[in-house]
C-alpha cells in the first residue's frame, strides 16, 4: 500500500541551485497536488492538476514548475532556489468521480527542503 | 480572501476535558465540501472527516464529533474526553470544485497529562 510516495524527505540547497521534488502516485487518481507548509501555518496550494497533461496554478506558484506526463507521475520543479522557498512540501492525489466527487486528498510524507 | 478562519492558534488542556475547535468559511458556491485534517507531531496529514454542503447533520466518531452549520458558515470540530495522544495540529479545509482544498491556519492543541 504505496499510496503517494515523495523523494526526498529531506534536502537542503544553496541559494540558486535548482532541484526537482518527486511525487508518485500508485491509486490511479486523477487529481495531484503540490502544497508547501510554513512554519506555524496552513498548507498553500502551489499548483494542481486535473490528469495527464494538464497543470494549473495554485495561490503561490512563483518560482516553481511542475508536468505532468503520467497520471502517476507529478514532479515539482524548484528553479533558482531561494530562502524564501524554505518549507515543507507535501504532495497529495485524490479521485473525481462524476456525481461522487469524494474530494479527500491523500498526502505523502513531505519533504523538508531548506534553502540557505 | 481568507476562505477557511481558524481563529484559535494554540489551545492548550488537561487530559480528559473537552475541547471545541472552531472553524468558519466563506464561499459562494452552493455545492462545496468541509474537511478537517490532523497532523501529529510526526508531520503527516490524516483525514478524519468530509462533509458536503447538502448535509447538515452532525457527526459523531469515538470521542469526535463536528457540527456544521450553514447560517454560520461554520464547521466546528470536539474531542471529547481529550487524550495525550490527541496533541497535534487539525486542519479545517475547503473544497470548492475539482478538489481543490483551501486550509485554515490550523489550531495546535496540546493535551498535558
Amino acid at each position: 500500500n504505496a499510496g503517494v510516495t515523495q523523494t526526498p524527505k529531506f534536502r537542503i540547497l544553496k541559494i540558486g541551485q535548482s532541484m526537482t521534488l518527486q511525487c508518485t502516485q500508485d491509486m490511479n487518481h486523477n487529481y495531484m497536488y503540490w502544497y508547501r507548509q510554513d512554519p506555524g501555518m496552513g498548507l498553500k496550494l502551489i499548483y494542481y492538476s486535473v490528469g495527464a497533461g494538464i497543470t494549473d496554478k495554485g495561490e503561490v506558484p512563483n518560482g516553481y514548475n511542475v508536468s505532468r506526463s503520467t497520471t502517476e507521475d507529478f514532479p515539482l520543479r524548484l528553479e533558482l532556489a531561494a530562502p524564501s522557498q524554505t518549507s515543507v512540501y507535501f504532495c497529495a492525489s485524490s479521485s473525481y468521480l462524476q456525481g461522487t466527487n469524494t474530494g479527500e486528498l491523500f498526502f505523502g510524507e513531505g519533504s523538508r527542503l531548506t534553502v540557505l | 480572501a481568507q476562505k477557511v478562519t481558524q481563529a484559535q492558534t494554540e489551545i492548550s488542556v488537561v487530559e480528559k476535558e473537552d475541547v471545541t475547535l472552531d472553524c468558519v468559511y466563506e464561499t459562494r458556491d452552493t455545492t462545496y465540501y468541509l474537511f478537517w485534517y490532523k497532523q501529529p507531531p510526526s508531520g503527516e496529514l490524516v483525514f478524519l472527516i468530509r462533509r458536503n454542503s447538502f448535509d447538515e447533520q452532525n457527526e459523531i466518531s469515538g470521542r469526535y464529533s463536528w457540527n456544521f452549520q450553514k447560517s454560520t458558515s461554520s464547521f466546528n470540530f470536539t474531542i471529547t474526553a481529550s487524550q495525550v495522544v490527541d496533541s497535534a495540529v487539525y486542519f479545517c479545509a475547503l473544497s470548492e470544485g475539482r478538489s481543490k482544498l483551501s486550509f485554515g491556519a490550523g489550531t495546535t492543541v496540546t493535551v498535558r497529562a
